[in-house]
């Protein structure tokens, strides 16, 4: 069955610092790529997308990722983190033909001061 | 324009009780889709609509529940005789087509079951 997975449940990185978050979707077709951060008890807000071209995307907030096809991997990076940062990140992909969209299980970033 | 509403934002009842969750799509989205997100998990894939009808409720845990979308535009999702299992997120998103691979999300509504 198709998956994605976040292999890291925690991060915990100083404010300033950079941060990256990894995603490796199963092998296949390649997907439509999508970030995501939720804020508890809120909803999922989109970071950014990939469907196709430059391999590296651009999104708001100052995130960034980019997809390698030979790894399966689309992980999601930010130079220098902010306090407002702190937040739980989902990774999810959507395969060609199909419309549902397939979740990773999440990363929790806290941020220290 | 409006993105996605869903109501209510909370939802607290009790073990055995019925309970109805509304979705208000983006107007003109032909797509419709309901996910459960249970704590510390991704979002699951429950039901879609293309128009009125379920093209795929694959999703939906079991039998108590059911989700309609009888004028191709608001959606139920209906959960009967409640769990505390069924404790969790509950998120609609909408797509302006089945083929357009971007779903836009609502705020969701988080049911609580004691």
């Amino acid at each position: 069955a198709q998956s994605v997975t976040q292999p890291d449940i925690h991060i915990t990185v100083s404010e300033g610092a950079s941060l990256e978050l990894r995603c490796n979707y199963s092998y296949g077709a390649t997907p439509y790529l999508f970030w995501y951060v939720q804020s508890p008890g809120q909803g999922l807000q989109l970071l950014l997308k990939y469907f196709s071209g430059d391999t590296l995307v651009q999104g708001i907030k100052g995130f960034e990722a980019e997809f390698k096809r030979s790894q399966s991997s689309f992980n999601l990076r930010k130079p220098s983190v902010h306090w407002s940062d702190a937040a739980e990140y989902f990774c999810a992909v959507a395969y060609p033909g199909t419309y549902k969209y397939i979740f990773g299980t999440g990363t929790r970033l806290k941020v220290l001061a | 324009g409006a993105g996605v509403s869903q109501t209510p934002s909370n939802k607290v009842t009790e073990k055995g009780k019925y309970v109805e969750l509304r979705c208000d799509p983006i107007s003109g989205h032909t797509a419709l889709y309901w996910y459960r997100q249970s704590l510390g998990q991704g979002p699951e894939f429950l039901i879609y609509f293309q128009g009125t009808g379920a093209a795929d409720d694959s999703g939906l845990p079991n039998d108590r529940f059911f989700a309609v979308r009888p004028e191709g535009s608001v959606s139920t999702l209906k959960i009967q005789r409640t769990e505390r299992g069924d404790s969790a997120m509950y998120l609609c998103a909408s797509s302006s087509s089945g083929l357009d691979p971007e779903q836009y999300f609502g705020p969701g509504t988080r049911l609580t079951v004691t």
